[in-house]
């Protein structure tokens, strides 16, 4: 059964402050591995998808790599700012799940200015 | 490409009472999921179609929630007999699955569940 952790729960950095953060899961015959962004009391919006055979993507300020392997994924976002707080969700479209996303906790994120 | 669309936003209702939520998919997108997200925590896979087909249900689908996906275009989720361990935010997402990946899934914004 796969599963997905993401540490910490949450994170305070002040602005202009590079951001890290952490997701790990058991199995690693996965498909891909999403982040999202979800602000609160709404739903989810996809930052980056990397598939299993990428080590990496980037979209402008964020990066995420991939290690298979080793069962890890993490975000990089650069130069936070005040409006990169929320909650950063990680999920991971394995074959043993089979079609569909299994989630991790998520990392609650706020940006101090 | 309008996104995916759920209706209602809010739902409020008591115990033991019926719902039904709506969820729009983006337009040729053939798969659609449906979310559960509890206060605090991840979202967890409860359903999906591709077209009108339901090809998987979760055990967190207990016999009080059906879905259907008439036509392969909307869907809905209905839960009978509501119970607070219902409460919860109803996440819908789309997706095009190709031949060989697995296409992004794009998330509604949830319809919100209170049992009281």
């Amino acid at each position: 059964k796969q599963e997905v952790t993401q540490i910490p729960a949450a994170l305070s950095v002040p602005e202009g402050e590079n951001l890290v953060l952490n997701c790990s899961f058991t199995d690693s015959a996965i498909y891909n591995l999403q982040w999202f962004r979800q602000d609160p009391g709404k739903g989810l919006t996809s930052l980056l998808l990397i598939q299993s055979s990428q080590r990496e993507q980037t979209s402008g300020r964020l990066n995420a790599s991939l290690d298979k392997s080793s069962g890890r994924s993490t975000l990089y976002i650069a130069a936070s700012q005040p409006g990169d707080s929320a909650t950063y969700l990680c999920a991971v479209d394995s074959k043993a799940a089979g079609n569909k996303l299994t989630f991790g906790g998520g990392t609650r994120v706020l940006v101090k200015p | 490409d309008t996104g995916v669309s759920q209706d209602p936003r809010h739902k409020i209702t008591k115990r033991g009472q019926n719902v039904t939520f709506r969820c729009d998919p983006i337009s040729e997108h053939n798969r659609l999921y449906w979310y559960r997200q509890t206060l605090g925590q991840g979202p967890e896979f409860l359903t999906y179609f591709q077209n009108e087909a339901q090809l998987e249900k979760s055990r967190l689908l207990s016999d009080r929630f059906s879905a259907e996906r008439p036509k392969g275009s909307f869907s809905t989720l209905e839960i009978q007999r509501t119970e607070q361990g219902d409460s919860a935010m109803y996440l819908c997402a789309s997706s095009r699955q190709g031949e060989q990946f697995w296409e992004t899934q794009y998330f509604g914004p949830g319809t919100r569940l209170l049992v009281l």
